[in-house]
């Protein structure tokens, strides 16, 4: 097994609403993320979660809010969201870091649409 | 400044034709080189990865090169198909860190016509 598996597939959500997105590893990774990714543009990374703590934060607002409940699932909570946060959030996991050379795993993405 | 270029930005060939996507990072540290495809609309999937002392790696039609000397890379694509249009990324990983950031390129749009 080597999905990332990611939920919901597409959400749309207003500026005054609250919702999250989900992900889900059983590869025994122990390095989880989360990529947003603009039409036509590379992802650009977001946060990354190792052993399921906090490591790095790209200055992303406030307004996402990341969760690690367990070494299988990553969050991401979603609030008071502009137009412009329109984009397809991209999970990922590998089982180490990247200088490591594993495979970081992608899943098939969120498409976020903010109304 | 740690940066990855990708020609062409795109390319359309025929069907059975073969092609070369280059790459060209500034990235230093150096740890790895990986090349991706995307799809439209979906994630993308690992092809390559390679690092420092490897010079050459396959993966099916697929054949990544590497010069760490001139920094750059190329991805082969031999008798393409109509399911290899995507878009390729070139992605490098830096050393130096514990965790080693990775810096995309813009990536190659294929297009493989009939």
């Amino acid at each position: 097994d080597t999905e990332v598996t990611q939920t919901p597939k597409h959400l749309v959500m207003g500026m005054t609403n609250k919702k999250s997105l989900k992900c889900e590893q059983h590869m025994g990774h122990r390095a989880m993320y989360w990529y947003k990714q603009k039409a036509k543009k590379p992802p650009e990374l977001m946060f990354v979660y190792s052993y399921e703590k906090l490591s790095i934060n790209e200055s992303v607002p406030s307004r996402f809010s990341p969760e690690c409940p367990n070494s299988s699932l990553l969050n991401l909570h979603l609030h008071a969201l502009q137009p412009e946060d329109s984009a397809l959030y991209l999970c990922a996991s590998s089982l180490e870091s990247p200088r490591s050379g594993n495979t970081i795993y992608f899943g098939e993405g969120s498409w976020l649409t903010v109304v | 400044k740690n940066q990855v270029e990708q020609s062409p930005q795109s390319l359309i060939i025929l069907e059975g034709k073969n092609c070369t996507l280059q790459c060209n990072y500034t990235v230093s540290p150096f740890s790895n080189l990986r090349w991706y495809k995307q799809d439209t609309g979906r994630g993308p999937v690992s092809l390559t990865i390679m690092t420092f002392s490897e010079n050459t790696k396959s993966n099916g039609r697929y054949t990544a090169t590497l010069d760490a000397d001139t920094k750059q890379s190329s991805l082969h694509i031999t008798a393409s198909q109509l399911s290899d249009s995507a878009s390729y990324i070139c992605v490098v990983c830096r050393g130096g860190t514990s965790y080693g950031k990775l810096t995309f390129g813009q990536g190659t749009i294929l297009t493989v016509h009939p």
